[in-house]
């Protein structure tokens, strides 16, 4: 089992950043999966989570800026993040469904 | 959302030694299927999360049973007998049982 994100930089306050989680040595469709951000210094934050049919949970704190989303031909996971504040800089994680693997985290630093 | 409390923030331990980690949750995690969606993750310095323990007792694949949990309804523990050098780091309690998951603040394993 493998999970490989991408997509993060520095990106300006307001402004748009789509992350990806590539997913392999598993059946990625029949698992929900969830994305996890950790600011510099500080705990494990939960962000978001997509079932294997797609539905979808949100923490408030992201709720209306950010989609979590998934294509299951590509075996991706996605997470689109909208509206971005200074709050929002983190190493961001996917994991899986359990938490029983994680992938190797992207930096997203949000600032002007 | 559902708090989770865990105690001490700090540990200070020496090899060999036997500790313990608490975990109170703001509400009951039994869920209505009957599991209970408690678990237990540790972060070495530089590393992403790993499961230790899943479901409040059960060891993840790969894990010492050096590693136990405890617990039931609010109340969790997580127990190392014996803790060796690879233990350090910071450990999580999450659950799953109420939408949306949360983490505990974390604890942090030291060397005395």
């Amino acid at each position: 089992v493998q999970l490989v994100e991408s997509g993060g930089g520095l990106v300006q306050p307001g402004k748009s950043l789509k992350l990806s989680c590539s997913a392999s040595g598993f059946t990625f469709s029949s698992y929900g999966m969830h994305w996890i951000r950790q600011a510099p210094g500080k705990g494990l934050d939960w962000v978001a989570y997509i079932s294997s049919s797609s539905g979808t949970v949100y923490a408030d704190a992201v709720k209306g800026r950010f989609t979590i989303s998934r294509d299951n031909a590509k075996n991706t996971l996605y997470l689109q993040l909208n509206s971005l504040k200074s709050e929002d800089t983190a190493i961001y994680y996917c994991a899986r469904k359990f938490f029983d693997y994680w992938g190797q985290g992207v930096m997203v630093t949000v600032s002007s | 959302d559902v708090v989770l409390t865990q105690t001490p923030p700090t540990l200070s331990a020496t090899i060999g030694q036997s500790v313990s980690i608490s975990c109170r949750s703001s509400q009951s995690l039994l869920h209505s299927n009957g599991n209970t969606y408690l678990h237990w993750l540790l972060q070495r310095p530089g590393q992403s999360p790993q499961l230790l323990i899943y479901s409040v007792s059960r060891l993840e694949s790969g894990v010492p049973n050096r590693f136990s949990g405890s617990g039931s309804g609010t109340d969790f523990t997580l127990k190392i007998s014996g803790v060796e050098a690879e233990d350090l780091g910071v450990y999580y309690c999450v659950q799953g049982t109420h939408a949306p998951w949360t983490f505990g603040g974390g604890t942090k394993l030291e060397l005395k």
